[in-house]
């Protein structure tokens, strides 16, 4: 079956600093790559969409010079969280589309201190 | 926007009892989709819902798909501890793959 691999599982970083997570499609070309942001308890929430070779589509209110989205190529994108803030620490979490149904990464708990 | 709606946010049932989460869409989904995720862990698909009245089922657990594909159901039958966590819909819409998720129904089962 499809496997997304998401790096890295949980990271801390000083206040100000940027942080760079990665999302691959092992098995599969994933032509559209989802970003999730997921607060304790809540319910995941769309950031970003984007499509291999193009800028991502961002959600309303996600600022896109916070949140910068690469997707270089069919099995890589990635999320860096620039100058991050104690607000900005959350589960990240990206879904990997080839036909419509996405799968999931395990997930990246950014905690900013 | 879109919107999906899930109710109820949380439920405890005793160990055997059935459990239904609801969800319903402001607009006409293209499909719908079903994931569980454990505490700590994170969402695992469960199944995709696209023809109109489609009613599926997996085990113990029965989804259906309304007629306009407005709103879902996920019943779960005689539930077990291994039944806990939080159940998500998610809605795909029409013309693209963009996918917005219902606020969850966290499920409780007390052996």
């Amino acid at each position: 079956g499809a496997v997304v691999s998401q790096h890295p599982s949980w990271v801390i970083c000083k206040s100000g600093t940027s942080v760079k997570i990665e999302c691959r499609s092992l098995d599969f070309q994933a032509t559209t790559m989802f970003w999730y942001r997921q607060f304790p308890k809540q319910s995941l929430m769309l950031m970003a969409t984007s499509n291999e070779g193009s800028k991502a589509t961002y959600e309303q209110g996600v600022e896109k010079d916070k949140f910068l989205i690469n997707h270089a190529s069919l099995t890589l994108s990635t999320l860096t969280v620039t100058s991050a803030h104690p607000e900005d620490s959350s589960f990240y979490i990206c879904s990997a589309s080839r036909t419509g149904t996405g799968t999931f990464g395990s997930g990246t708990r950014l905690t900013v201190v | 926007g879109q919107q999906v709606m899930q109710i109820p946010q949380y439920q405890h049932v005793q160990e055997g009892e059935d459990f239904t989460t609801y969800c319903n869409s402001s607009t006409t989904l293209s499909n719908i989709q079903w994931y569980k995720q454990r505490p700590g862990g994170h969402p695992v698909f469960l199944i995709q819902l696209v023809k109109s009245g489609e009613v599926k089922k997996q085990k113990r657990l029965t989804f259906q798909f309304g007629e306009a594909k407005k709103n879902s159901s996920l019943h779960i039958t005689a539930t077990q501890t291994t039944d806990v966590g939080t159940y998500f819909c998610a809605g795909g819409n029409t013309g693209g793959f963009k996918t917005i998720f219902g606020a969850g129904t966290r499920l409780f089962v007390k052996a």
